[in-house]
Parts: structure tokens; sequence; C-alpha cells
């Protein structure tokens, strides 16, 4: 069990670009979780799949997000047309019962 | 978006003394974690709990599930220059969903 993996740790991207993050969660686990946090805050969820389903966003997820998980396996978290609001840790969780694991975290900051 | 009450905010402790944190939210919940976060890294889990009333122990860190279920504890025992960092609760409501909500944190610096 390698635990959950996060690709790219870091990303710098100019305004107006789309950036892509990907997510490989512990092997097995069914559900996945995309959180948000920004400097001094908890992570804010974002939105989660149990398997392939999407079965929750938050309103915080506006129409430049989108995330998927095509085979209940990784995931990828799309941001198109990035703000400079939208600079934060981009963190993935995955578990199997109640106990969430985290990975490292995407640092995104849009320039 | 929503986040639950942590208490306190930061705490400057000397190495040694014990610390003590709470969260505290509006709605029941069913399920309570306990992370850990170091700079630049994501959370680690310390704890969990589901049973009001429960009180688990990780080496030297108590957690307990708050009686009313709206509440919960963190206790580290005789703290140590490695525990620095930021605390933070999530909770899992009753509602039927497997979304969780993290606290706003307490940031713990240890004094040598």
């Amino acid at each position: 069990d390698t635990g959950v993996s996060q690709d790219p740790r870091h990303k710098i991207t100019k305004r107006g670009q789309n950036v892509t993050f990907r997510c490989d969660p512990i092997s097995e686990h069914n559900r996945l979780y995309w959180y948000r946090q920004t400097l001094g805050q908890g992570p804010e969820f974002l939105t989660y799949f149990q398997n392939e389903a999407q079965l929750e966003k938050s309103r915080l997820l506006s129409d430049r997000f989108s995330a998927e998980r095509p085979k209940g396996s990784f995931s990828t978290l799309e941001i198109q047309r990035t703000e400079q609001g939208d600079s934060a840790m981009y963190l993935c969780a995955s578990t199997n019962a109640n106990e969430q694991y985290f990975g490292p975290g995407t640092r995104l900051t849009v320039t | 978006g929503q986040q639950l009450n942590q208490s306190p905010q930061s705490m400057f402790i000397q190495e040694g003394e014990d610390v003590s944190m709470n969260c505290t939210s509006s709605s029941i919940f069913n399920t309570w974690l306990w992370y850990k976060q170091d700079p630049g890294e994501g959370p680690v889990l310390l704890i969990a709990l589901y049973k009001a009333g429960e009180l688990t122990s990780n080496g030297r860190l108590t957690a307990q599930f708050g009686i009313t279920r709206k509440d919960s504890f963190l206790n580290i025992s005789a703290s140590i220059p490695s525990d620095v960092g930021i605390y933070f609760c999530a909770g899992r409501t009753t509602s039927g969903t497997y979304k969780y909500i993290f606290g706003t944190g307490t940031r713990l610096k240890v004094l040598a």
C-alpha cells in the first residue's frame, strides 16, 4: 500500500489557462474526495466519488471545475480558465470506510 | 464553505506540557476524525471516533467523541517539539452523506 498520490505537487499557471490534477487513491478504496485548502483554513470539501459515480458536489465547485473518476480508480480535477482566486492547495483523500487518508496535495499558483 | 469551530486557534506551550483542544458543531455527527498537518503536506490521520462518549488513544494523543455528538476533544500529553503543526478536526453528519466538514484548525507551537 503506497498511500494516496497526487500529481503534480506544484503547478504555476497564468490566469485563463486550464489545469488538470491527478489523484491515485489507495488501491481498492471505493470513495475518493477532493478538497481545496487556502492559507490558514481547513480543507474545504469540493466533491466525492463512490467508485466511478460522483455523488456530491459543493457549491464551491463552479462551472469551471470538473472532476472525473472514469474507471473507479484514479481521478482528475480540471480547472478551466483559471483565476487568481483559484490559487490554493488541492487535496485528494480516499477511504474504504470512514477513515480518510490524504495525499500530499497539489499547490496551484495562478499568476 | 462550511467549517467547524475549533478552539483555540493557536497555542504556544512549553515542551512537556499537556495540550487540549476542541471542536464544536451545530449539527449532530456520527464520525469524528482528528488530523495533523505539517506545512506543504497533506493532513495525516491521528484518531477516528465513531460513538458518543468514545475515548480513544494513540500514543500520547487521546480524543473523545462528545456526549452531545456535537463536539470532540483532542488532548496531547507531555508535548515534544515534533508535535508542532496544525491540528484539524473533521466530522461527518448523520444525514446519509459521506461528506466530511473540517474545522478551522488549531496551530500548535512547542517551545523547547
